[in-house]
C-alpha cells in the first residue's frame, strides 16, 4: 500500500528566516506530487506540483520554491519568511494519469512570528 | 480558469440528512472530487464523479449535472463524527498534471 509522510508535523519560526518542509511517498513510483497551502477556515490553495524528478510548475508567485529531487521526494522551501506564510502545509500524490484521485499527507502546521 | 462556490458552514441533528451543493464555472471539465476534512487533519477522498448521475458509496453520495455545473454530496443518517469540513474539487480537461482547484469548503456542525 501507499504511504505519504510529512515533517515537522509543527513549526514555529521567526520572520526572515529560511524554511524546508518535506514530503516522500512510498509505494509507489512516479507519482505526480503537490504542495498546497490552507489559511485558517479556508480552502486549499496549490503552490507548486511535480509529474518527474526535477520537474516543477508554480501556480502562485510568491516567496517559496520547490525541488524534487528524487521520484518520491518533494521538498518546500523558502529563503526569508514572511507572516503571511503561517498556515497549514499539505503535500499530496497522485498516480500519473488524469483519472485518478490525489491522497493527502498528514500536513505541517506552520507559524511564522 | 475556474470558479468554485459552496457555502460556508451548515448545521444539522445527528440522524437527520443533508445536502452539501457545490456549483462549478470551468472552461473545460473532467472529473469532481469531494474530501472530508477535520480540523487540524488532512482531506480524506469521499467521492468521484465525471458523468452526470449519483454514485452511492454508503451512507454518502453524491450528485454530478454537467450542464448545470452543479454537485451535491448527501450524507445520511448522520453521525457526531460526520461534523468535518467538507471540499469540493475540479479537474480540467487537458490536466497533464492532473491538478484540481478546490472551494471554499463547507464546514459542518453536526448536533445532538
Amino acid at each position: 500500500s501507499q504511504t505519504i509522510h510529512q515533517w515537522p508535523a509543527t513549526l514555529v519560526q521567526p520572520v526572515g528566516s529560511p524554511l524546508s518542509l518535506e514530503c516522500t511517498v512510498e509505494g509507489t513510483s512516479n507519482p505526480n506530487l503537490y504542495w498546497y497551502r490552507q489559511a485558517a477556515g479556508r480552502g486549499l490553495q496549490l503552490l507548486f506540483y511535480s509529474v518527474g524528478i526535477g520537474q516543477i510548475s508554480s501556480e502562485v508567485p510568491q516567496n517559496l520554491s520547490a525541488s524534487r529531487p528524487q521520484d518520491r521526494q518533494f521538498i518546500l522551501s523558502s529563503k526569508k519568511l514572511l507572516l503571511s506564510d503561517s498556515g497549514f502545509y499539505l503535500c499530496a500524490w497522485s498516480r500519473p494519469r488524469a483519472s485518478y484521485e490525489q491522497y493527502f499527507g498528514p500536513g505541517t502546521r506552520l507559524t511564522v512570528t | 480558469g475556474q470558479n468554485i462556490d459552496q457555502p460556508t458552514e451548515m448545521t444539522a441533528t445527528e440522524g437527520a440528512i443533508v445536502q452539501i451543493n457545490c456549483t462549478y464555472q470551468t472552461s473545460g471539465f473532467n472529473g469532481l472530487f469531494w474530501y472530508q476534512q477535520h480540523a487540524g487533519e488532512a482531506p480524506t477522498f469521499l467521492s468521484y464523479n465525471v458523468l452526470d448521475g449519483l454514485e452511492e458509496k454508503g451512507r454518502f453520495s453524491s450528485f454530478l449535472s454537467r450542464s448545470k455545473g452543479y454537485s451535491y454530496l448527501l450524507l445520511k443518517e448522520l453521525q457526531m463524527k460526520d461534523s468535518a469540513s467538507y471540499l469540493c474539487a475540479v479537474r480540467e480537461e487537458d490536466n497533464a498534471g492532473n491538478m484540481l482547484t478546490f472551494g471554499g469548503g463547507t464546514r459542518l456542525m453536526v448536533k445532538p
